[in-house]
């Protein structure tokens, strides 16, 4: 089934730790994104791609970092984990059609 | 500035009632409009979207929604509402990579 793959589903990860959240789509969007979802705040975006090669900064992009390698997998990676990156994160993709999202990683940071 | 307003954090309604979930926003153009479904634990389900033509919508499950460029609305609206329908429910509007999500609406449902 066409769409986009996230991992871990579900995470508890000492402050300070290293942590890539991985993301994988085969529907060969151009385009991907990160977001994180908090109660209350919506959906705000963390790091965009347009296309393999090049990534952009969004509204919450401090404290994380993503590379786009090829067309199909956008990681996001949190250097040094802190509490306050306690969320939900989903990686989604886009074409002209919309935007399709992951199944989401719950990050929880103690 | 871009930005979507979902006016109800949480409504309740029973089984069979009709439904409508409120989304304005503010943007520089006439943007791609979206309704998005989150069920618990769940990612988000496109209910649908419009990006030109007729104003009145139709998307999976029963839902439609309108806009309404006067009022830069975009309700969505279902007219019998079943129990399967609680979820969270997500307004967008945008293009390209310039996308903003409502903070939702939480539906509850009555037997």
């Amino acid at each position: 089934i066409a769409g986009i793959t996230q991992a871990p589903t579900s995470q508890i990860l000492a402050a300070g730790r290293r942590m890539t959240l991985r993301c994988t789509q085969d529907m060969r969007h151009n385009a991907m994104y990160w977001y994180r979802q908090d109660l209350g705040l919506g959906l705000r975006l963390i790091h965009y791609s347009n296309t393999a090669g090049t990534t952009g900064k969004g509204e919450v992009p401090d404290g994380y970092s993503v590379s786009r390698a090829n067309t199909d997998d956008f990681p996001l990676t949190l250097a040094s984990a802190v509490p306050s990156q306690t969320s939900v994160y989903f990686c989604a993709s886009s074409d002209s059609a919309g935007y399709t999202f992951g199944s989401g990683t719950r990050l929880t940071v103690v | 500035a871009q930005s979507v307003t979902q006016p109800d954090i949480h409504i309740t309604v029973s089984e069979g009632a009709s439904l409508e979930l409120r989304c304005n926003y503010s943007y520089g153009a006439t943007p791609y409009l979206f309704w998005y479904v989150q069920s618990p634990g769940q990612g988000l389900q496109l209910l649908l979207k419009y990006f030109s033509g007729d104003t009145l919508v139709q998307g999976i499950k029963g839902f439609e929604a309108e806009f309404k460029r006067s009022q830069s609305s975009f309700n969505l609206r279902k007219p019998s509402v079943h129990w399967s329908d609680a979820a969270e429910y997500i307004c967008a509007v945008g293009y390209a990579q310039n996308f903003v999500f409502g903070p939702g609406t939480r539906l509850s449902v009555l037997p």
